[in-house]
């Protein structure tokens, strides 16, 4: 299953509603997660479920869809949200991650 | 507190085999089905496979670009992870990440903790 993410990078500033967007090359019901990854750092798990926000995580961060088409939501952008963030979808083998949506400051 | 540490990266040549190990703690290992995950540099995020935990027959997982070289194991008694790559490409030069997978309802687990990585290059 591929997943196609868009943009590819964006420019926004701090305050701005960002949205990006997953798509899978098939459906994959729920069952995709979300990703923030900043520079040298590993991954953090943001979101699961397509819609679920993992414990910890701020409630800027929402994610929603299901099917073919998801969507994760930052509402107001903070300084720490500038990063790259994957989706992962787990419906199936092997399991695959879109190609990333890197947050840039403006 | 849980911690993956992997270890035994470095510069090996096409064609040559390197084995990587994932020291953990804090949770109880043995539950748990593990993944390796790979990044090479400047790019994203590729799932390299899967390792299920005793319940599940310790089955394994793979991305279509290592099945056939690369072998997931564990040890439980020792809660380490290991991935053997052989005949390896300059392409799968990356920075190797071990990540617990837990989970989280309906659907296959998912990584919840990763390690700080370890960087393998291929090159000649």
């Amino acid at each position: 299953i591929q997943l196609t993410q868009s943009p590819s990078s964006l420019s926004a500033s701090v305050g701005d509603r960002v949205t990006i967007t997953c798509r899978a090359s098939q459906g994959i019901s729920s069952y995709l997660a979300w990703y923030q990854q900043k520079p040298g750092k590993a991954p953090n798990l943001l979101i699961y479920g397509a819609t679920t926000l993992q414990s910890g995580v701020p409630s800027r961060f929402s994610g929603s869809g299901s099917g073919t088409d998801f969507t994760l939501t930052i509402s107001s952008l903070q300084p720490e949200d500038f990063a790259t963030y994957y989706c992962q979808q787990l419906n199936s083998y092997p399991l695959t991650f879109g190609g990333g949506t890197k947050v840039e400051i403006k | 507190e849980v911690q993956l540490v992997e270890s035994g990266g470095g510069l090996v040549q096409p064609g040559g085999s390197l084995r990587l190990s994932c020291a953990a703690s804090g949770f109880t290992f043995s539950d748990h089905y593990m993944d390796w995950v790979r990044q090479a540099p400047g790019t994203g995020l590729e799932w390299v496979g899967r390792t299920r935990n005793k319940a599940q027959s310790y089955t394994t997982e793979y991305a279509a670009s290592v099945k056939g070289r690369f072998i997931i194991s564990r040890d439980d008694s020792k809660n380490s992870l290991y991935l053997q790559m052989n005949s390896l490409k300059t392409e799968d030069t990356a920075v190797y990440y071990c990540a617990r997978a837990t989970n989280y309802g309906p659907g296959s687990p998912l990584a919840d903790y990763w390690g700080l990585g370890t960087l393998v290059t291929v090159s000649s």
